[in-house]
């Protein structure tokens, strides 16, 4: 059974950094690409970031290029966001999702969301 | 960048209507295209992938159809577990996008 657990939320100053982590299990993680996708609460989905099986194709959203940064341990089964400079207008849940390919694709499986709240 | 518009972004509807949900994208993304439902408080779930193959699972009252820049999401007799929100997403190109969604509530 595929599982996506991410961690590392909670609530942070305007200007501070957060590292989420999502923890995987139940497929090859090396095969595939994954991503991170932001929901504000009682609003749509917004893509953060997304990453090649192998880190070659990384993307971001605009709204957060230059302080958000993605990575993935391999070895570890799992993926990162670090978020820094953070901004009261990130506040949201942040889902982590599996794609259906190496590449970017589809997304087929989501983790359950980790809550980032930005607030002094 | 290219931009998903739905619509309507709001729907209401009866049990065992047919409903239909329009994406338009600003440019040509031939079939690079998903939905997603989500119901509240759970993460979304795929439901259409390629415009119109629709995910293991899903059940086959949902239909996708569509290529180049408008696309639509039919599900053709509503069930109450359909109520939800719906969203179309490309993947075309970074940056991936998704629509603004589509609320479908019970008449």
């Amino acid at each position: 059974e595929v599982q996506l657990v991410e961690s590392g939320g909670g609530l942070v100053q305007p200007g501070r950094s957060l590292r989420l982590s999502c923890t995987t299990s139940g497929f090859t993680f090396d095969d595939y690409a994954m991503h991170w996708v932001r929901q504000a609460p009682g609003k749509g989905l917004e893509w953060v970031s997304g990453i090649s099986w192998n880190s070659d194709n990384i993307g971001y959203a605009d709204s957060v290029k230059g302080r958000f940064t993605i990575s993935r341990d391999n070895a570890r089964n799992s993926l990162f966001l670090h978020m820094s400079t953070l901004r009261p207008e990130d506040t949201a849940f942040y889902y982590c999702a599996k794609d259906a390919h190496g590449d970017y694709s589809h997304f087929e499986y989501w983790g359950q969301g980790a809550l980032v709240t930005v607030s002094s | 960048d290219i931009q998903l518009t739905q619509s309507p972004s709001f729907l209401s509807a009866s049990v065992g209507d047919r409903v239909t949900i329009t994406c338009r994208a600003s440019q040509d993304i031939s079939t690079y295209l998903a939905w997603y439902q989500q119901k509240p408080g759970k993460a979304p779930n795929l439901l259409i992938f390629a415009a119109s193959t629709l995910q293991s699972g899903v059940p086959s009252r949902f239909s996708g159809s569509g290529s180049g820049t408008e696309f639509t999401l039919t599900i053709s007799s509503l069930r109450p577990e359909d109520f939800a929100t719906y969203y179309c997403q490309h993947l075309n190109s970074y940056p991936i996008t998704f629509g603004q969604g589509t609320r479908l509530e019970i008449k």
